[in-house]
């Protein structure tokens, strides 16, 4: 099983900074990583896929990178609305993992 | 528009069953690999089971390997997960997920989740 380590655990950041998210996995998944976002009382939103492809109807402030075992979320300039929770996953190989998730909250 | 609606939650007791379901619409759904993916009380989120297309293939994580079966009915574009033998770790909310076969089944529609608590 393929494990991911999100880091940091939270991140307190103001509206208008820039919020670096890390995962990290315990084996190659090659580019297939995404990135989903989860508000309070939400359903979880596709952000990222392939590590790098933004989503349809994603604003540019969000971007992908990594390959392999290390990947970046990174959130240019921070909405009100970005507070919220950031997972991570993984499609290379069964099961499917999520990383146990990165709290942005306001600081 | 893309619509999952998820029904068949509910209180059962250990060791009970569930069957949960998902009626999409607005999408060509015998096209899809469906998931289902939960998320207990105040924790993160754990991929359950997949399926494709077809039906033809079925994924389970271990944690509920031998007791939930996913299935498919493409004729009513409605997915299922039987729940037997549960147990207080099932205790969740449950999404239904469609994967999108051009972007590689990336889970993009989600359904808005059914709460299945288990507990005497």
């Amino acid at each position: 099983e393929v494990v991911l380590t999100q880091s940091p655990a939270t991140l307190s950041l103001s509206p208008g900074g820039r919020a670096t998210l890390s995962c990290r996995a315990s084996q190659s998944v090659g580019s297939s990583l995404a990135w989903f976002q989860q508000r309070p009382g939400q359903a979880p939103r596709l952000l990222i896929y392939d590590a790098s492809n933004r989503a349809a109807g994603i604003p540019a402030r969000f971007s992908g990178s990594g390959s392999g075992t290390d990947f970046t979320l990174t959130i240019s300039s921070l909405e009100p609305e970005d507070f919220a929770v950031y997972y991570c996953q993984q499609r290379t190989n069964w099961p499917r993992t999520f990383g146990q998730g990165t709290k942005l909250e306001v600081k | 528009e893309v619509q999952l609606l998820e029904s068949g939650g509910g209180l059962v007791q250990p060791g009970g069953s569930l069957r949960l379901s998902c009626a999409a619409s607005g999408f060509t759904f015998s096209s899809y690999a469906m998931t289902w993916v939960r998320q207990a009380p105040g924790k993160g989120l754990e991929w359950v089971s997949s399926i494709t297309g077809t039906g033809g293939s079925t994924y389970y994580a271990d944690s509920v390997k031998g007791r939930f079966t996913i299935s498919r009915d493409n004729s009513k574009d409605t997915v299922y997960l039987q729940m037997n033998s549960l147990r207080g770790e099932d205790t969740a909310v449950y999404y239904c997920v469609g994967g999108v076969p051009a972007i590689n089944y990336y889970f993009v529609y989600w359904g808005q989740g059914t709460l299945v608590t288990v507990s005497s």
